[in-house]
């Protein structure tokens, strides 16, 4: 089946440095994306990731390893507005669909 | 920038009605997409659209159907609305083309039905 994991929830520092993880067990694999959602409001388009490696931009950045079915999303210099939900989805294959993670919570704290 | 817009944010139904959402988007976007959010589940897909007239099934069409008659408008309809589809309702679009095909969403809809 399909299957993508993510924590539920992740506490971390303003100023500091997390990681949230995601695991994915998909039939296929065109491109992994995270998405921003703060609460009541749509997802956000953070990054993208075909290729194996590090994708940096600005504050953010996603790696990826196909081999392993598993990205990370890196958030440095935590600033409270990062309070948000992180969702993982991964696009099988070049039909647009995406299957999507239950997403992360992140709780910043001064 | 692109924009997505739904109808309402916010929209109280009884078991019964039927309900229409609406979502349009001004990028000249060719799919769209209706996902529904319940807390602890990810997004799940419940129709999408590659162009207009077509349609295809996502992983949970039953109780749903979508309409569209024009490239920039995308509808949900709930033909006899139930309690368990008390739900937030995201609209999407992407392009068609393109390397990366990003979902851009709408602020979405919270149904609730009584």
């Amino acid at each position: 089946g399909q299957n993508i994991d993510q924590p539920t929830e992740m506490t971390a520092t303003e100023g500091a440095i997390v990681q949230i993880n995601c695991t994915y067990q998909t039939s296929g694999f065109n491109g992994l994306f995270w998405y921003q959602q703060h609460a009541g409001e749509a997802p956000t388009f953070l990054s993208y990731n075909v290729l194996d490696g590090l994708e940096e931009k600005g504050r953010f950045s996603s790696f990826l390893s196909r081999s392993k079915g598993y990205s990370y999303l890196l958030l440095k210099e935590l600033q409270m507005k990062d309070s948000a939900s992180y969702l993982c989805a991964v696009r099988k294959n070049s039909n647009y669909q995406l299957i999507w993670g239950a997403g992360t919570k992140l709780i910043i704290k001064p | 920038d692109v924009k997505v817009t739904q109808s309402s944010r916010y929209l109280v139904k009884r078991t019964g009605e039927k309900v229409f959402l609406e979502c349009v988007q001004d990028m000249d976007h060719e799919n769209m997409f209706w996902y529904r959010q319940d807390p602890g589940l990810g997004l799940r897909l419940i129709y999408f659209s590659y162009d207009v007239k077509m349609k295809e099934k996502g992983d949970i069409p039953e109780g749903y159907s979508v309409s569209r008659e024009k490239k920039e408008r995308f509808s949900l309809i709930l033909e006899s609305a139930s309690t368990n589809q008390t739900s937030m309702y995201l609209c999407a679009s992407s392009l068609r083309g393109g390397n990366t095909n990003t979902q851009y969403f709408g602020p979405g809809t919270r149904l609730t039905v009584l």
